[in-house]
């Protein structure tokens, strides 16, 4: 069975320090990973997805992650938050090889940026 | 249209109506999935559909839950005899097929919310 953590429901940082949002993952085999981001009353924005390679992904809007195979983590994160960036934001995983097969979210992780 | 797209926006309804959503996925995308969004609970996967295969209803809650797709294209979620713990943001999203890879994104609607009065 495959599961993601993000043990954080609410992370709260002042505009233009640095973001961290945490993922830690369980699949019984190599995963693919994705971030994904949630406005007020809109659906579900796709960041950006590890699949293979480069541990470290960038994506949309200034965001990366890291794949860390060994910490079984991809934690998303921004050198530098803006307000913008307060939103909802899902880890998910999926296994690797598994075709088009839902994606499993976490809970989510609630960032407030601060001016 | 660009996305994928869902209606109502919003739905009202009283304990023990029958309700229909509606997705239309992005034009192309083989696959299609329902989920559904309560609050503080993240997202729970209702069904899946991949092309002409038989769809993956594990998710479903009730039997009070179907869904069907029609021309592999436009999906209706119907609940019937609706209950207040229906009450959630219904999202659906579509996938292009890549066989066997795996790694495609999902892109998902605005969601339709319902709420059971």
């Amino acid at each position: 069975a495959q599961s993601v953590a993000q043990p954080e429901d609410q992370v709260n940082v002042a505009e233009g320090n640095p973001l961290t949002v945490k993922c830690t993952y369980s699949v019984s085999g190599n995963p693919y990973l994705f971030w994904y981001v949630q406005y007020p009353n809109r659906g579900l924005q796709f960041l950006l997805k590890y699949i293979t390679g480069d541990n470290l992904v960038k994506g949309s809007y200034g965001f990366e992650a890291e794949f860390n195979k060994s910490q079984t983590s991809f934690h998303l994160k921004k050198p530098s938050a803006l307000v913008s960036d307060s939103a909802l934001y899902f880890c998910a995983v999926r296994l690797r090889f598994s075709g088009n097969t839902p994606l499993v979210f976490g809970k989510g992780t609630r960032l407030s940026v601060i001016a | 249209g660009a996305g994928v797209s869902q209606s109502p926006s919003n739905k009202v309804t009283e304990k023990g109506k029958d309700v229909e959503l509606r997705c239309d996925p992005i034009s192309g995308h083989t696959a299609l999935y329902w989920y559904r969004q309560s609050l503080g609970q993240g997202l729970e996967f209702l069904i899946y559909f991949q092309g002409n295969s038989a769809p993956d209803k594990s998710g479903l809650p009730s039997d009070r839950f179907s869904a069907e797709r029609t021309g592999g294209s436009v999906s209706t979620l119907t609940i019937q005899r609706t209950q207040q713990e229906d009450s959630a943001v219904y999202l659906c999203a579509s996938s292009a097929n890549v066989a066997g890879v795996g790694g495609n994104e999902q892109f998902f609607g605005p969601g339709t919310r319902l709420t059971v009065l």
